[in-house]
């Protein structure tokens, strides 16, 4: 499995961050996986900020349920990241990733990461 | 909001057991994964369940999870182990991880 992630890699305060993970196989139409959005600013840890099941469920970090949208296509193996309002404290690398259900919530497949930088 | 608290360093030997703890309220009712993250680099999963090594990781990786605290123990420590690692859970419907620990080996 392959994630890729896509999109600008520099973004104005204020505005909306938009990005595009591409997935390698047909895992994305599987009932056993939720595909996830996580971050990582500079020099600092891991974030989660939200995930999606392929029948378009999700569920989002509560601080940014006012800024997040995930969506998700199975039909191009792609799902998208739109965060609005952004500000310099969104600069991150983001990542996509896939994580299971239940009790198999653990990410096994990541995307190399594209770093987004919020500067006007 | 739930929390798991790391150590943000920890040093050990070329050869020796490195420790690294995680640390949440009940964290034993929880299922625990780690990922090792070198730098520039994505994070790799190299525990889940607890205690489940993921294939191609090493055996000298094992994991725990009693009471309050997980731990990641790297047994025989190699130079190649040096990196970031977090812990993560699944708490009140949210994913979350671990400040991080950086495990240097010198």
């Amino acid at each position: 499995l392959q994630l890729q992630e896509s999109g600008p890699g520099l973004v104005k305060p204020s505005e909306t961050l938009s990005l595009t993970c591409t997935v390698s196989d047909d895992s994305i139409r599987s009932s056993g996986f939720y595909w996830g959005w996580v971050r990582q600013s500079p020099g600092k840890g891991l974030e989660w900020l939200g995930s999606i099941f392929y029948s378009g469920s999700t569920y989002y970090r509560p601080s940014l349920t006012s800024r997040l949208t995930i969506e998700i296509d199975p039909s191009n193996r792609q799902l998208s990241l739109k965060l609005r309002s952004v500000t310099a404290a969104d600069t991150a690398v983001y990542f996509c990733a896939r994580h299971g259900v239940a009790e198999l919530r653990h990410f096994d497949s990541w995307g190399q990461g594209t770093l987004v930088t919020v500067s006007s | 909001s739930y929390a798991l608290t790391q150590p943000p360093a920890v040093s050990v030997s070329p050869g020796q057991i490195a420790t690294i703890t995680c640390s949440g309220d009940k964290l034993e009712d929880k299922h625990v994964s780690w990922y090792q993250q070198r730098p520039g680099q994505s994070p790799v999963l190299v525990m889940y369940r607890d205690d489940t090594r993921p294939s191609g990781i090493p055996e000298r990786f094992s994991g725990s999870n009693s009471g309050d605290t997980a731990t990641l123990t790297i047994s025989g420590t190699q130079a190649v182990d040096e990196a970031d690692y977090y812990c993560q859970a699944w708490a009140s419907s949210t994913l979350v991880f671990g400040g991080g620990t950086k495990l240097t080996v010198l």
